[in-house]
This record gives structure tokens, C-alpha cells and sequence, in this order.
């Protein structure tokens, strides 16, 4: 496609639940970036995927969180066991190689809301 | 630990008024710095981008400067329009660190 998809755009779940958002990046991006973006806070940075490498997970919260992406394309962001505080809007973002080069082209976002 | 302070929060002007959004950053070690805009329910666009060794980008009616030393960087809207309203968020990319560190935003209205 054209530009980074991301679906859902809205999710409400229960406390508790799992979670699984999907981002799409674009064709031909070998670098795929996760972000959280909590009400009144700067973006944080969650995973990057680039290439065949192995992700760079540090910016996982918890072990509550995981993402993996399938055959270079689609990422998956899942959170286990939703808590309050995971409410938030999750971005992603995919760029030609690294991204501070070459320029990130952002989602549109999943709002997340846990109940 | 780098920091990213955006000032002011929030800020609504006239429309056709100049105006200049501020960010800050603690470590001067940056590779670069961009600009972002981000619409309601859209994801983010990037305005400008500015590396360390230069001192400003412009985009039409967008003007960036970054001052490394002081840990600064501007961004100037030249002659406001409704359309400009939107939350604009900085950035630094970290040397040798694919990362981006983010401000918190600031919300501009711009009223017609």
C-alpha cells in the first residue's frame, strides 16, 4: 500500500484480556519501529525490527509485551494480560534501512483502551 | 539520559499571525533532529529534518533551526492558517542510535 497500516484503529478490551495490534508497513521498508504514545506523554519507543536482525526489544515494558514480524512484512504488537495503564495509542512506523537517514513514515495508530 | 522538553504545551494564535514553537534537548550528542506534525486520529508526518551539523531547514512556509551547543531547536511558521492546527512533536535520533526521543508536544490552534 501506499502508507503504514495499522489496525485496529480503536480497541477496547477488558483487564486481563490479550491484545494483538498489526501494523503493515510499507512495501519495500526493511526497518519496522513500535511506539507508544500515552495521553500527555512524549512517543516511547517499544521494538525495532530491521531486516533479518534481531529485533532490538529494549524498549519492551514488560514481559507482558511481545511483537514479532512475519517474513520482513507484517508486524504484530500482542499484550498479555491487559492492564490500565497499557491504555494508550500505539504507532508504528517503517523507513528504508535506519530511519534517521532515510525518514520514518508513521501509521495512523491503534487507541487502545483497557477497562 | 537525553530529555526532550517542548514549551509551551499548548499555544493559540490568530490566524495570520507569525509563531514559534520551542524544544530543548539535554545531551548535545544528537545525529539529528526532525520536526513532526500530528492531525487527530492520523498518524504523524514529518515536517523537517535537521542534522547535526546544520544550522536550519526550511519548507515553505516552515522555518527549523537547530542550535546543538545550547541543546535548542526552533521551529518558525511564517503567516498562520486554520489549517496549521495540530500537535507538533520534536525529536532527536541519538548518535550511533536508530531511536527516536520525543517531546511531549505542543497543541497550536490557530483561530480563524
Amino acid at each position: 500500500g501506499a502508507g503504514v497500516s495499522q489496525s485496529p484503529s480503536n480497541k477496547v478490551t477488558e483487564k486481563g484480556k490479550d491484545v494483538e495490534l498489526r501494523c503493515d508497513p510499507i512495501s519495500g521498508h526493511t526497518a519496522l519501529y513500535w511506539y507508544r504514545q500515552s495521553l500527555g506523554q512524549g512517543l516511547e519507543f517499544l521494538i525495532y525490527f530491521q531486516g533479518n536482525s534481531a529485533p532490538d526489544k529494549s524498549g519492551l515494558p514488560s514481559d507482558r509485551f511481545s511483537a514479532e514480524r512475519t517474513g520482513g512484512s507484517v508486524s504484530t504488537l500482542t499484550i498479555q494480560r491487559t492492564q490500565q495503564e497499557d491504555s494508550a495509542v500505539y504507532l508504528c512506523a517503517s523507513s528504508l534501512s535506519w530511519g534517521a537517514d532515510y525518514g520514518y513514515t508513521f501509521g495512523s495508530g491503534t487507541r487502545l483502551t483497557v477497562v | 539520559k537525553q530529555e526532550v522538553t517542548q514549551i509551551p504545551a499548548a499555544l493559540s494564535v490568530p490566524e495570520g499571525e507569525n509563531l514559534v514553537l520551542n524544544c530543548s534537548f539535554t545531551d548535545s550528542a544528537i545525529y539529528n533532529l526532525q520536526w513532526f506534525r500530528q492531525d487527530p486520529g492520523k498518524g504523524l508526518t514529518s515536517l523537517l529534518l535537521i542534522q547535526s551539523s546544520q544550522r536550519e531547514q526550511t519548507s515553505g512556509r516552515l522555518n527549523a533551526s537547530l542550535d546543538k551547543s545550547s541543546g535548542r531547536s526552533t521551529l518558525y511558521i511564517a503567516a498562520s492558517q486554520p489549517g496549521d492546527s495540530a500537535t507538533y512533536l520534536c525529536a532527536v535520533s541519538l548518535d550511533s542510535n536508530y531511536q527516536l526521543i520525543w517531546g511531549a508536544g505542543t497543541k497550536l490552534i490557530i483561530k480563524p
